[in-house]
């Protein structure tokens, strides 16, 4: 069956930075994007990042542009969140999801269980 | 402040059918597919709904998504205790070049 296990999350301080891994199994993963989720302590969720099957496109929130970057290895079937200059904010859990991709957009269909990074002093 | 707007909260007793609306703007519902996800207390999200109205395999057809204009609703029938969780929506935003998410609507089962 489809499985995204997330690894890397913790405790971190402001200003520091975190690599985050998502390793995928069950599914065609060089077929499939990938994305990055997260959801804050009590709150709603929040898209971060996708890349396309094949890392021909790339997108980040606005929120993260220019702190976090995805990127994929279709050898391991792993993708991955570098997330730099860390702040408070920043602190949820961070799921990885993944989905075929169609015209302007990938899906998110299988999700994983998540993991958690708190930015703290 | 969420691009995609939910109620905060919906509630109905066993058997009734409720509706959760979504509601968004021509750049992202207006122009794209909407998806719904249901999560557990304590659990990741999972899929519910995909492109407006399909149900994955295993989602029960007491679940249905419908879409009009830059508006979404998710309609639960004969509501069980398990159908307790959050529902958020989902559409690709053009604009933001990214997927935005409605807040969230925490269901209630009285």
């Amino acid at each position: 069956q489809v499985q995204l296990v997330e690894s890397g999350g913790g405790v971190v301080q402001p200003g520091r930075s975190l690599r985050l891994s998502c390793a995928a199994s069950g599914f065609t993963f060089s077929s499939n994007g990938m994305h990055w989720v997260r959801q804050a302590p009590g709150k709603g969720l929040d898209w971060v990042a996708v890349i396309w099957h094949d890392g021909s496109n790339k997108y980040h929130a606005d929120s993260v542009r220019g702190r976090f970057t995805i990127s994929r290895d279709n050898s391991k079937d792993t993708v991955y969140l570098q997330m730099n200059s860390l702040r408070i904010e920043d602190t949820a859990v961070y799921y990885c999801a993944g989905g075929y991709c169609s015209g302007s957009s990938c899906e998110m269909v299988y999700w994983g269980q998540g993991t958690l990074v708190t930015v703290s002093s | 402040q969420s691009v995609l707007t939910q109620p905060p909260s919906a509630s109905g007793t066993p058997g009734q059918r409720v509706t959760i609306s979504c509601s968004g703007s021509s750049s992202n519902i207006g122009s794209n597919t909407v998806n719904w996800y249901q999560q557990l207390p304590g659990t990741a999200p999972k899929l519910l709904i995909y492109s407006n109205t399909q149900r994955p395999s295993g989602v029960p057809d007491r679940f249905s998504g419908s879409k009009s204009g830059t508006s979404a609703s998710l309609a639960i029938s004969g509501l069980q205790s398990e159908d307790e969780a959050d529902y958020s929506c989902a559409a690709w935003d053009d604009s933001l070049n990214g997927w935005v998410f409605g807040g969230g609507t925490k269901l209630t089962v009285l």
